[in-house]
């Protein structure tokens, strides 16, 4: 069945690093691909989205691109915040299908 | 209007309490979600209510009933739980279009079972 590999945290970082967090999948069809984040006491959001090969979606200073070749949709924010602190999980959905297979969350922690 | 809202925020309940989570959004969406989440993991699909049918049901245990009265609302009714289903819960909402959807996730209720 489809599934997310996230890199697992937790990330400590400086404000103003670059963030990278991984993120590869397994899927027999065709699927989008996702991030969402969770800021503590909340529920999740959705960071960005890209729904092909070689689509880059992007929110926020946050970038990810959805590379079919290595099966990968992997985050990047090339100056990140102590706003930016929160848990971010990795997620596809298949076609025709409402099921979000999650990936295990990476948490991210900006330090001023 | 672009919210989830979950009452209540927080819920103590004893196992032979019967209880009841609420959910609603006012964005037009025909598709809603009950996910349970874990401390530190991601969240689990429970039910997906599409055009307020029940699409999918994930093999979720008969004391957690689901029910969608109208396709602003959501309800979880709670009854005999287990201190193991203490967990964040979490409502969501899309447009209803499976595949590539921008789901919209309410703050959750926090439940604790003793």
């Amino acid at each position: 069945g489809d599934s997310v590999t996230q890199m697992e945290g937790p990330v400590t970082l400086s404000e103003e690093a670059f963030l990278t967090i991984n993120c590869t999948y397994t899927a027999t069809g065709y699927p989008s691909l996702f991030w969402y984040v969770q800021y503590p006491g909340e529920g999740l959001q959705l960071l960005l989205k890209a729904t092909k090969a070689d689509d880059k979606g992007s929110n926020k200073g946050f970038e990810a691109t959805y590379r079919k070749e290595t099966t990968s949709f992997h985050l990047e924010k090339g100056s990140v915040q102590v706003s930016d602190s929160a848990v971010y999980f990795c997620a596809l959905s298949d076609i025709d299908d409402y099921k979000l297979s999650f990936g295990a969350g990476t948490t991210v922690t900006v330090r001023a | 209007d672009t919210e989830v809202t979950q009452t209540p925020k927080h819920l103590v309940m004893g196992m032979t309490n019967k209880k009841s989570l609420k959910c609603e959004q006012h964005m037009g969406h025909r598709a809603m979600y009950w996910y349970k989440q874990k401390a530190k993991k991601p969240p689990e699909l429970m039910f997906v209510y599409s055009y307020e049918k029940l699409s999918i049901n994930e093999s979720v245990p008969s004391r957690f009933s689901p029910e969608c009265p109208n396709s602003s609302l959501l309800n979880l009714h709670l009854h005999a739980l287990q201190p193991e289903d203490s967990a964040l819960y979490l409502c969501a909402s899309s447009q209803g279009i499976p595949g590539n959807e921008k789901l919209f996730f309410g703050s959750g209720t926090q439940l604790s079972v003793l």
